[in-house]
């Protein structure tokens, strides 16, 4: 079964911290992985995407990497922010003809001024 | 970004009506579409793929017969939550499927309660 996980469930932090939030997934044939971040009651905004082909993409303070014959993708932030306090989701679109995504159960994170 | 719109964000209605949601790709063509539901504290769960022009296909233990799906258009998809009960209450979220891109953009969600 082609399952997404994310530990630890919730993470709350001080500002200024550099953090590491994990993902894993079952199977190493997969075609993309995106990061998400939700904010309480809003819909979902898409932080990066990582292609297959890929190891690791930027955007300002956030980096993330995908290692995929041990399955798994690190989101790295730096220099938290409260602002950046929120949940965020991994989500895994796997080969094998669908084209829907796998949504982990998403980590929320605290960070505290 | 491509722009994805989801309406209404909020309703609220009473037991054994109908409701329906509006997904658009506002700034490109989505042959698929897809329909999620989220618990409170909970990840999101596919309820089922739209396909333009062609049934929708359902994820195991979603009734068909109470979320229709209508994907008429190559830029909207609508779910209708037939009867609705209080157990329907949830937050529900669309995407649509950038063919060029190969990405999922998502709408904003429909914050739904049944009274």
């Amino acid at each position: 079964k082609q399952e997404v996980t994310q530990i630890p469930a919730a993470l709350s932090v001080p500002e200024g911290e550099n953090l590491v939030l994990n993902c894993s997934f079952t199977d190493s044939a997969i075609y993309n992985l995106q990061w998400f971040r939700q904010d309480p009651g809003k819909g979902l905004t898409s932080l990066l995407l990582i292609q297959s082909s890929q190891r690791e993409q930027t955007s300002g303070r956030l980096n993330a990497s995908l290692d995929k014959s041990s399955g798994r993708s690190t989101l790295y932030i730096a220099a938290s922010q409260p602002g950046d306090s929120a949940t965020y989701l991994c989500a895994v679109r796997f080969q094998g003809g669908s084209e829907k995504l796998v949504f982990g159960k998403g980590m929320k994170l605290t960070v505290n001024p | 970004g491509a722009v994805v719109s989801q309406h209404p964000s909020w309703v609220i209605c009473k037991s054994g009506t109908s409701v329906k949601i509006e997904c658009r790709s506002l700034d490109f063509q989505a042959t698929t579409m897809f329909w999620y539901r989220q618990f409170p504290k909970q990840s999101l769960m596919l309820m089922a793929t739209s396909n333009e022009g062609s049934k929708a296909t359902y994820e195991q233990g979603v009734e068909k017969d109470k979320f229709l799906i209508n994907h008429a258009s190559l830029t909207l998809s609508t779910l209708t939550v037939t009867s609705a009960h209080p157990e329907d209450s949830s937050f529900y979220i669309c995407s649509a499927q950038h063919g060029a891109q190969n990405i999922q953009y998502f709408g904003a969600g429909t914050r739904l309660s049944v009274l």
